[in-house]
């Protein structure tokens, strides 16, 4: 079955990018209706969705961070990636990738759940 | 973007007890409504999907119900494996947005 994992720097400086890669296995980036998703969670907080991209390399990104994000996808190594920008102590958290499910009716594309999670990376930020 | 208010934020609960979590939209998403699991140190776990479907392999005792702005989560009959936090999360617009969560457990 496709499994999701994270890979990236555990410790990032302030001021400085957080670069993750999320690679799929069993399964290809390129099949199917699927969104490639970023969500992230602060220790002992809920989550945050980051944003998507699709296999075409469309993206859609939370406002409260689309100035500080890029989303990238290569899908001949079947992997995306998410950049983050001029981080701070805030940006601490557990880093998830996810799929999310889509489905055409009609002349519709339906957003449905996200079906498989990677096991999380945490990221830290400090100097 | 929409909030989504979920509640309660806890609740203590008996095995085989019945649980009943809450999930108001500021404003209507249709069906575009999904739940998770998430246990301590895991990923989150998709249970139901557009708001009343379940998640193949998810057993039968939860379920979804609701549409535009109110939605529901229930388990029929609690098991020991269940006490973990139940997040809601919408998709139905940009930004894609998740309940505060509600952390079931044992009583």
């Amino acid at each position: 079955q496709v499994q999701l994992r994270e890979s990236g720097p555990g410790l990032v400086k302030p001021s400085q990018t957080l670069s993750l890669t999320c690679t799929v296995s069993g399964g290809s980036i390129n099949s199917g209706n699927y969104y490639w998703n970023w969500i992230r969670q602060p220790a002992g907080k809920g989550l945050e969705w980051i944003g998507r991209i699709y296999r075409s390399g469309n993206t859609n990104y939370s406002p409260s961070l689309k100035s500080r994000v890029t989303m990238s996808v290569d899908t001949s190594k079947n992997q995306f990636s998410l950049e983050l920008s001029s981080v701070t102590g805030a940006d601490t958290a557990v880093y998830y990738c996810a799929r999310g499910v889509g489905a055409i009716i009609g002349t519709v594309y339906n957003y449905y759940g996200m079906d498989v999670w990677g096991q999380g990376t945490t990221v830290t930020v400090s100097s | 973007d929409i909030q989504m208010a979920q509640s309660p934020s806890s609740l203590s609960v008996s095995v085989g007890g019945r649980v009943t979590i809450t999930c108001r939209a500021s404003q209507t998403i249709s069906s575009y409504l999904n739940w998770y699991q998430q246990k301590p140190g895991k990923a989150p776990k998709l249970l139901i999907y557009a708001a009343t479907h379940l998640q193949t392999g998810v057993p039968s005792r939860f379920s979804g119900s609701g549409s535009g702005t109110d939605f529901t989560l229930t388990i029929s009959s609690l098991q020991p494996e269940d006490f973990a936090t139940y997040y809601c999360q919408q998709t139905s617009s940009v930004p894609l947005t998740f309940g505060g969560g509600t952390k079931v457990e044992i009583k």
